[in-house]
């Protein structure tokens, strides 16, 4: 099964950009992936998904090298409100769709 | 247009006792899917339900089992508790899980057990 493992956490302040790393070095060919915010007693919320390459959306970055064994979650300019648990999901084949998560990355935005 | 609803929000129950929890999901969604979450495993996969059929299933004991209705709507259950059951259980909709890695997740349900 695809496992994936992302920093347990990492702090930032204001105003920073935020890139975390998701390794998942057995990904499939048909493998995608994608990523999740969760915030404490909430369900996790999607935040953007690639196949390859650079994948942008209002939120987020998300940038696969060729390999596809890692991804990167780019927060731009983070803000206090972007203190959260973040996942990384590899979905397809190798995971045998069963939708393994990673540990989770705790992001702390300072003042 | 209303998100996925999980009942009950909370929950307490005693050891050997047994609970079902229900799950709502996006109209039109008929893929469901439920996660056991807790503070030392993480988010772990407990299985998938489309259409009716149980597609997927994680690597947990037999007392947690699911079953999905015609409306999509879903239940699990989980039999003969254990303190180690006492977690945050979450339920997530897709239109098509094999087609798209986006999961809608319900607020969950927090089960404690004494």
């Amino acid at each position: 099964l695809a496992k994936t493992t992302q920093p347990i956490s990492m702090d930032s302040y204001e105003g920073q950009e935020v890139n975390i790393t998701c390794s998942h070095n057995n990904i499939a060919t048909n493998d995608y992936i994608t990523w999740y915010q969760q915030f404490p007693s909430q369900g996790p919320r999607f935040i953007i998904q690639g196949y390859k390459t650079k994948v942008t959306n209002e939120v987020a970055s998300l940038f696969i090298p060729a390999d596809r064994k890692s991804s990167t979650l780019s927060l731009p300019r983070v803000s206090l409100s972007d203190t959260a648990v973040y996942y990384c999901l590899v979905v397809g084949e190798a995971a045998g769709n069963k939708l393994t998560f990673g540990g989770g990355t705790r992001v702390l935005v300072k003042p | 247009k209303a998100g996925v609803t999980q009942t009950p929000r909370y929950l307490i129950k005693t050891r050997g006792q047994q609970v079902t929890l229900s799950c709502s999901p996006i109209s039109g969604h008929r893929s469901v899917s439920w996660y056991q979450q807790t503070p030392g495993q993480g988010l772990q996969f407990l299985f998938e339900y489309f259409s009716e059929t149980q597609r997927n299933k994680g690597n947990f004991p037999g007392r947690f089992s699911g079953r999905q209705f015609s409306n999509s709507r879903s239940e699990m259950n989980v039999s003969t508790l254990e303190l180690g059951d006492s977690a945050l259980y979450l339920c997530a909709s897709s239109l098509d899980l094999r087609n798209t890695g986006e999961l809608f997740f319900g607020e969950g349900s927090r089960l404690t057990v004494l």
